[in-house]
């Protein structure tokens, strides 16, 4: 069955230090791959997605994704972490090859230090 | 652009009772709006997906009789919880995708407290 685990649950870094954030998935055929941020009490903000191409995505906030397939890997990056950048992230993938139907990972919290 | 809403965003219920939670797709036809469930720290579960005109489709384990969903336009599907009991006190989250789209816009979630 598909799945999409998030090996760390909970990460602390100091503000202005780098980041990253662990996503592994299982799928049969090319994933779609998603990251979210969600703010206590929010609903969820994209940060960055990947559907096929270059495997180096860009996203919003200064974040970025890099698709690894020998490593069945989509890790989330940041060069330089901001106190507003604490939150959980979720990441997450489509079920199948029509993109419909998110798969979410049981998310990471990040905690940042001043 | 894309932008989800849910209406309430907070609500609260006596046990027994029925309460219905909208979500509207605000500046694009919604052809497909997905209900999630979010427990304290935890994750997203898909509850249901739901095509306009046509009824939901409900993941397993979820009751459809407790859970109704109506997608009756291309910019609205609420979600009723039928006779609410404490434990489906949770965290609800829409989502919506549009035609020939594989992105889903997510809505700002409602809590509902069921006392």
């Amino acid at each position: 069955a598909q799945s999409v685990t998030q090996p760390d649950i909970h990460i602390t870094v100091s503000e202005g230090a780098s980041l990253e954030l662990r996503c592994n998935y299982s799928y049969g055929a090319t994933p779609y791959l998603f990251w979210y941020v969600q703010s206590p009490g929010q609903g969820l903000q994209l940060l960055l997605k990947y559907f096929s191409g270059d495997t180096l995505v860009q996203g919003i906030k200064g974040f970025e994704a890099e698709f690894k397939r020998s490593q069945s890997s989509f890790n989330l990056r940041k060069p330089s972490v901001h106190w507003s950048d604490a939150a959980e992230y979720f990441c997450a993938g489509s079920r199948d090859n029509y993109g419909q139907n998110f798969v979410f990972g049981p998310g990471t919290r990040l905690s940042v230090l001043p | 652009g894309a932008v989800v809403s849910q209406h309430p965003s907070w609500v609260i219920c006596k046990s027994g009772t029925s309460v219905k939670i909208e979500c509207r797709s605000l500046d694009f036809q919604a052809t497909t709006m997905f209900w999630y469930r979010q427990f304290p720290k935890q994750s997203l579960m898909l509850m249901a997906t739901s095509n306009e005109g046509s009824k939901a489709t409900y993941e397993q384990g979820v009751e459809k009789d407790k859970f109704l969903i109506n997608h009756a336009s291309l910019t609205l599907s609420t979600l009723t919880v039928t006779s609410a009991h404490p434990e489906d006190s949770s965290f609800y989250i829409c989502s919506a995708r549009e035609r020939g789209s594989y992105e889903q816009y997510f809505g700002p979630g409602t809590r509902l407290t069921v006392t």
